[in-house]
């Protein structure tokens, strides 16, 4: 199975930050990525697939990158309801596997 | 619209079955996988396993192999998710969602709460 590791799996921000989320998967999985919010009671929300394609509907401050073990989720003016949990998600046509999640909360 | 409405939320005692269900609307039902997500109190999410009600293919997370049933009824556009004997470690929120062939999930159930308790 592969594995994804989040970090920082807290941060504190202000509205108005840049904030960058980090993933990393155990081994290549090439652009099969995901980023989802989940806010408290409510089921996940699709941001970002393919690493870095953005949902329909989704702002545009919230931008994904990276290739091959290393991802990030990029968040670039902080709005008062992207406080939330953050989770990235690889893919493909057999199985998923989340990363641990990382809170974004209010400094 | 796309639509997946679970059941409701369920009290059980330990070694007691289970089972839940997701019902698709809005959506060709056979053209879409159906996963099965677990949060426990607090926790991240957990892949569980899929399935493909097209033709029942089945996709198991080797951590709940062997620990729950997923199937569907096509018929009624509904998915499952069973348990012969709960624990009270199943006590968790279950999620459906959909996604498409190796896409990911772009729709999710609103949830279902367990809760095992003696």
């Amino acid at each position: 199975d592969i594995q994804m590791t989040q970090s920082p799996s807290t941060v504190s921000a202000s509205v108005g930050d840049r904030v960058t989320i980090t993933c990393r998967a155990s081994q290549s999985i090439s652009s099969r990525l995901a980023w989802y919010q989940q806010k408290p009671g409510k089921a996940p929300k699709l941001l970002i697939y393919k690493v870095s394609s953005l949902e329909s509907g989704v702002p545009s401050r919230f931008s994904g990158s990276g290739s091959g073990t290393e991802f990030t989720l990029t968040i670039s003016s902080l709005q008062p309801d992207d406080f939330a949990t953050y989770y990235c998600q690889h893919y493909n046509r057999y199985s998923c596997s989340f990363g641990q999640g990382t809170e974004l909360e209010i400094k | 619209e796309v639509q997946l409405v679970q059941s409701g939320a369920e009290v059980k005692k330990p070694g007691e079955s289970l089972k839940i269900s997701c019902k698709g609307s809005g959506y060709s039902f056979t053209s879409y996988w159906i996963g099965w997500v677990r949060q426990m109190p607090g926790k991240g999410l957990e892949w569980m396993g899929s399935i493909y009600p097209g033709d029942s293919d089945t996709r198991n997370s080797p951590s709940f192999q062997g620990q729950v049933t997923i199937s569907a009824d096509k018929s009624i556009t509904t998915a499952y998710l069973h348990w012969s004997s709960l624990k009270a470690s199943d006590t968790a929120m279950y999620y459906c969602a959909r996604n498409y062939g190796s896409d990911p999930v772009d729709y999710w159930g609103q949830g279902t709460l367990v809760t095992v308790s003696s």
